[in-house]
């Protein structure tokens, strides 16, 4: 299957600080990435859908210049979150598709972020 | 709006089968997918169905009917390892689209 890496694995950093997480298609080229978010024992919710080229699209509630997202490449998406806060301590998914026909996405491993 | 419902824990013992249920509603569908997640880790792909009926693949089958806005994942010959969480999504729209992602069903599988 498609390989999607993310990076860091896990992060812990001081309240006030920013942080960067990479998500990249490894073996394929993503027009579109997704971005989202997993508190413990709840399911994925999306926070954004990210465009190579373009601004991304976020959902409601999500702070667009709190999580700054930026689509450099066809290969690579990346999510900042800004100024993190205790309650930002979540694990952030990414995922991209392949498939033509269908919305099949592949995951990243996650990043587990804890903000202290 | 939209709504998918799944149950959130089951059990089951090694050797049998287990079947969950996914019920959803939609403003759009482009098909439904099934993934499976252990604790700690990114969900993993296992189906996708997009017209009604049964798909089967090794231990696992997924079921589609669009009609009823119904799909179900069975899994036979249960493994210790296939305690994990089962995510249904579905899809609204064109490729690119994003999935809608139902709570999950934490299945526990013991010997």
């Amino acid at each position: 299957g498609a390989v999607v890496s993310q990076h860091p694995s896990w992060v812990i950093c001081k309240s006030g600080t920013s942080v960067k997480i990479e998500c990249r298609s490894l073996d394929f080229q993503a027009t579109t990435m997704f971005w989202y978010r997993q508190f413990p024992k709840q399911s994925l919710m999306l926070m954004a859908t990210s465009n190579e080229g373009s601004k991304a699209t976020y959902e409601q509630g999500v702070e667009k210049d709190k999580f700054l997202i930026n689509h450099a490449s066809l290969t690579l998406s990346t999510l900042t979150v800004t100024s993190a806060h205790p309650e930002d301590s979540s694990f952030y998914i990414c995922s991209a598709g392949r498939e033509v026909r269908t919305d099949t996405q592949y995951f990243g491993p996650g990043t587990r972020l804890t903000v202290l | 709006g939209q709504n998918i419902d799944q149950p959130t824990e089951m059990t089951a013992t090694e050797g049998a089968i287990v079947q969950i249920n996914c019920t959803y509603q939609t403003s759009g569908f482009n098909g439904l997918f099934w993934y499976q997640q252990h604790a700690g880790e990114a969900p993993t792909f296992l189906s996708y169905n997009v017209l009604d009926g049964l798909e089967e693949k090794g231990r696992f089958s997924s079921f589609l009917s669009r009609s009823k806005g119904y799909s179900y994942l069975l899994l036979k010959e249960l493994q210790m390892k296939d305690s994990a969480s089962y995510l249904c999504a579905v899809s609204k729209g064109q490729a690119g689209t994003a999935l809608i992602f139902g709570k999950g069903t934490t299945l526990s599988v013991s010997s």
